[in-house]
């Protein structure tokens, strides 16, 4: 069983196109994340999502709209994608109540690519 | 604020040999320190972490990493160097986001291990 799962693996698609990734965790974690890998494989925390209560948003445009229908789903929507939306977006997930001992769970990423 | 620099963007090693990959930090508080691996086209997979307690940590795939609170340092070791070590490492460090909490990364370092 995956622990954290996202859809679809690879994504590419037009400038200009909205388009959304889906994540499911079956860890019964609480608290989950959108993290965004650019091309020089840095990794940066874009949303943190607790009980489905946005609590992180980390100067992302405002095109990303995560949504969070349960605390086992945090899904990202993209608008009007533009070509420096390129990248590999991670989802993950954690236990809220570890405190700073946590230790996220990652997605396999799915590799957006805007042409 | 919380933050980790890894010295090298690139490591390489010959099968066999010590693998030796390093992460310095920057906390105001007492940190809990992560490593990650990131294989090719895969998600992050914890390798270990510090949290409390015993400064040697070990992990898995036989890497450990030293806490050195005097040198602000959690450097990654591994004695014998295997040709599937090859892959993108990161340090991380907890802090909190809001009532949440969140991991900061590192560039990563990447490791090529020659036959």
């Amino acid at each position: 069983d995956t622990a954290v799962s996202q859809t679809p693996k690879y994504l590419v698609t037009q400038m200009g196109n909205d388009k959304s990734i889906k994540c499911e965790q079956n860890l019964g974690h609480d608290t989950m994340y959108w993290y965004k890998q650019d091309s020089k494989k840095f990794l940066k925390i874009m949303f943190s999502y607790n009980n489905k209560e946005l609590i992180i948003n980390e100067t992302v445009p405002n095109r990303f709209s995560p949504k969070s229908p349960d605390k086992a789903h945090l899904n990202l929507h993209i608008n009007s994608l533009e070509l420096g939306d390129s990248a590999v977006y991670f989802c993950a997930s954690s236990l809220k109540g570890e405190g700073l001992r946590t230790e996220a769970f990652f997605g396999q990423g799915t590799r957006l690519t805007v042409v | 604020a919380q933050s980790v620099t890894q010295l090298g963007s690139h490591v390489s090693v010959s099968e066999g040999a010590l693998v030796l990959l390093r992460c310095n930090y920057s906390s105001s508080v007492p940190p809990y320190l992560f490593w990650y691996v990131q294989y090719p086209n895969q998600g992050l997979q914890l390798l270990l972490k510090y949290t409390t307690g015993a400064t040697l940590v070990k992990g898995i795939n036989g890497f450990e990493a030293e806490f050195k609170k005097s040198e602000t340092s959690f450097h990654l070791t591994k004695p014998s160097a295997h040709m599937s070590d090859a892959a993108e490492y990161f340090c991380a460090v907890s802090a909190r986001g809001g009532s949440n909490y969140k991991l900061t990364f590192g560039k990563g370092t990447l490791l090529t291990v020659n036959p």
